[in-house]
């Protein structure tokens, strides 16, 4: 089992430029999650899929932001245009259900210049 | 509104001694976890606790579930400089669907 894997591990991007995050759950988890992650904040969920379909975006700060899941191996979350304030660690994790926990993959640290 | 809080917030301590991290709600849980995340990584499941007054051993550590299951602890014997990293508590209250994660507690143990 490879884990939640993401790519990349770090972005630096230029405010206004397009920031594409991917993610790919453990198989078998049919219900995956992405999050931000900062100092001030603590871990802010975004959006949750659930086998496949969005079921919970308000998370989500913008209209800037999108999420999509077009199949059960793979998720994207896209910025554009992004913004400094952007700058975070995002995070996916996928899960069986709650009671099992969230297993996370290692992040993108994103840096918007 | 963050239905899960806790303290202390940052823990400094030496190696060998022992600390106890809380995390409490006015929400009842079905469930709850902890996680520890080292710095450049994400989250990692630690335990699941679901009675409520259970107990549960993970080498050094000690997780409680409290008896309502509104609140639990992590009390660490002995902390090595292994420990360091952020834990978190994280559930779903009941009535409600979200998995919220705690406001989190950053430990650092100085060798």
């Amino acid at each position: 089992d490879a884990g939640v894997i993401q790519s990349p591990r770090h972005e630096v991007t230029e405010m206004g430029q397009e920031v594409t995050l991917r993610c790919k759950p453990i198989s078998g988890h049919n219900s995956l999650f992405w999050y931000r992650q900062t100092m001030m904040r603590g871990l802010e969920l975004l959006i949750y899929f659930n086998n496949n379909v969005p079921i919970d975006d308000s998370g989500m700060p913008e209209d800037r932001f999108s999420a999509k899941m077009p199949n059960a191996s793979f998720s994207t979350l896209k910025i554009q245009p992004s913004e400094p304030r952007d700058s975070a660690v995002y995070f996916c994790a996928s899960t069986r259900g709650p009671s099992y926990g969230y297993t996370f993959g290692s992040g993108t640290r994103l840096t918007v210049v | 509104t963050q239905l899960l809080e806790q303290s202390p917030q940052f823990l400094s301590i030496q190696e060998g001694e022992n600390l106890t991290v809380y995390c409490n709600s006015s929400s009842v849980f079905s469930s709850l976890q902890w996680y520890r995340q080292e710095p450049g990584e994400g989250p990692v499941l630690l335990v699941t606790v679901v009675t409520g007054g259970e107990v549960k051993k993970l080498k050094r550590l000690t997780f409680q579930f409290g008896d309502a299951r509104k609140d639990s602890s992590l009390h660490i014997t002995a902390a090595q400089p292994g420990d360091t990293g952020l834990y978190l508590c994280a559930g779903v209250a009941s009535g409600t669907y979200k998995y919220i994660f705690g406001t989190g507690t950053r430990l650092k143990v100085l060798a």
